[in-house]
């Protein structure tokens, strides 16, 4: 069974503290996606990713920066967590122009 | 920006009617897809469409689109208190980024 796993269902952050999430995928998958997703405006892409080390900036960028080290991780990266970030975050990986496998999401709070 | 905008934002019915939603999007696209979204959960790949493609069926799914319109429907028959979800379309924009709409929030009563 083909998985995209976040490693955290429920997160609890203080405003400043740096915050990872991460997301690990099973199917060699080239495209790797980090989407907020907020009541009444869908899911926003804050960032993408084509391969190892390379990534893209999406619709909402600002206060994240990712990384990809490996082909199967992305990781989504707040700097100074603020009460503005807190969402469900979703990530989602895909082959080269092909279906999108999503994770179940992290909830964040950031207090 | 919103790629996708669907319509209508949230729709009622009763199981066994058909549920109608659609989608519309901006700028030229390789393919179209259809994902399911229970309550909060992680989305669920539901049907591809081609942008050489004008109508595709999945099981009780029927997905068609134009692109001289910038438009896709994605029909949903006999529809059961089960379907309850957030419907959301996605496009490609020719590239391999997958950009959301907003959704449609079905709700089935039995």
């Amino acid at each position: 069974d083909v998985k995209v796993t976040q490693s955290s269902r429920y997160l609890v952050k203080r405003t400043g503290e740096k915050v990872f999430l991460e997301c690990v995928q099973d199917m060699d998958h080239e495209n790797m996606f980090w989407y907020r997703q907020d009541p009444g405006l869908g899911l926003r892409l804050i960032y993408f990713s084509y391969d190892v080390k390379m990534k893209e900036k999406g619709d909402i960028p600002e206060g994240y920066s990712v990384s990809r080290e490996k082909k199967e991780r992305f990781s989504l990266i707040l700097e100074s967590a603020s009460t503005n970030q807190t969402s469900m975050y979703l990530c989602a990986s895909s082959p080269s122009v092909g279906a999108g496998f999503f994770g179940s999401g992290t909830q964040l709070s950031v207090l | 920006s919103q790629q996708g905008e669907e319509d209508p934002q949230a729709l009622s019915i009763q199981e066994g009617e058909n549920a109608t939603m659609n989608c519309s999007y901006k700028t030229s696209i390789n393919n179209l897809q259809w994902y399911r979204q229970n309550s909060g959960r992680g989305l669920v790949h539901l049907i591809l469409i081609r942008s050489n493609e004008r109508e595709k069926h999945s099981g009780r799914l029927r997905v068609t689109l134009d692109t001289s319109k910038k438009s896709s429907s994605l029909l949903i028959t006999a529809s059961r208190a089960a379907d309850t979800a957030s419907y959301f379309c996605a496009t490609d924009a020719r590239t391999d980024k997958l950009i959301f709409g907003t959704g449609t929030r079905l709700q089935v009563f039995p």
